[in-house]
């Protein structure tokens, strides 16, 4: 069976200081990787996907990047970060997407990790 | 621009009695459609999903109607228990996207 492995569980961070969020997925070969926030009584909110090694996706310009070093590892990162960075960051995977219909799945979260920047 | 929308931030059902919670899209292409729980601090879990060219799907206490012509979907939860007491979000996809377009939630409490 699939599992999806996110660490750390929480994580307090001085301003400023570099950030590193790493997420593994097993049982799985060609995921789709996805990292989301949800900041306080907010939605979730899509920050990075990728749907290959090497192959990364943002969709909200900010503080963060994100990596795809191995087929089955996403990683977000920062190289300062902000107050604004504080939230609930979980990683995401779902099966490649197909062209044929009836195929598709949903996604399957970690458990996430709770920042608070200070 | 949010394409999924849950306009009720909020809902309160007594034990035993119907939840309905309720989402609502803009893009008529979506073809599919999830509902997510989840607890706090912890990471959302399916509950049920439904294809856009079906206006029913049932999996035990938990039903999805989803109203194309309206662009609405609603998430019912019979009976509803006290352990239901999550925040529940809708999401939407495309067949051959990659994305997942979620709500911003429903805290759903059910008191016993």
């Amino acid at each position: 069976s699939q599992t999806i492995h996110q660490w750390p569980a929480t994580l307090v961070q001085p301003v400023g200081s570099p950030l590193s969020l790493e997420c593994t997925v097993e049982g799985t070969s060609n995921p789709n990787l996805y990292w989301y926030r949800q900041a306080a009584g907010r939605g979730l909110q899509l920050l990075f996907y990728s749907v290959g090694i090497g192959q990364i996706s943002s969709e909200v310009p900010q503080n963060l990047s994100a990596s795809r070093p191995q087929d089955r590892q996403f990683i977000l990162s920062s190289k300062k970060l902000l107050l604004s960075d504080s939230g609930f960051y979980l990683c995401a995977w779902s099966v490649g997407i197909t062209d044929s219909v009836g195929e598709n799945t949903e996604a399957f979260f970690g458990q996430g990790t709770r920042l608070t920047v200070v | 621009d949010q394409q999924v929308k849950q306009n009720s931030p909020s809902l309160s059902v007594q034990e035993g009695r119907i939840s309905i919670l309720n989402c609502d899209y803009t893009n008529s292409m979506f073809d599919y459609f999830l509902w997510y729980k989840k607890y706090p601090a912890e990471g959302p879990t399916f509950l049920i999903s439904i294809s856009s060219i079906k206006d029913k799907n049932e999996d035990g206490r938990f039903t999805v109607f989803l109203n194309k012509s309206a662009k609405h979907l609603s998430l019912h939860i019979v009976p509803s228990q006290p352990g239901d007491s999550a925040v529940y979000f809708c999401a939407a996809r495309f067949y051959t996207g990659n994305q997942f377009y979620f709500g911003t939630g429903t805290s759903l409490t059910v008191i016993p």
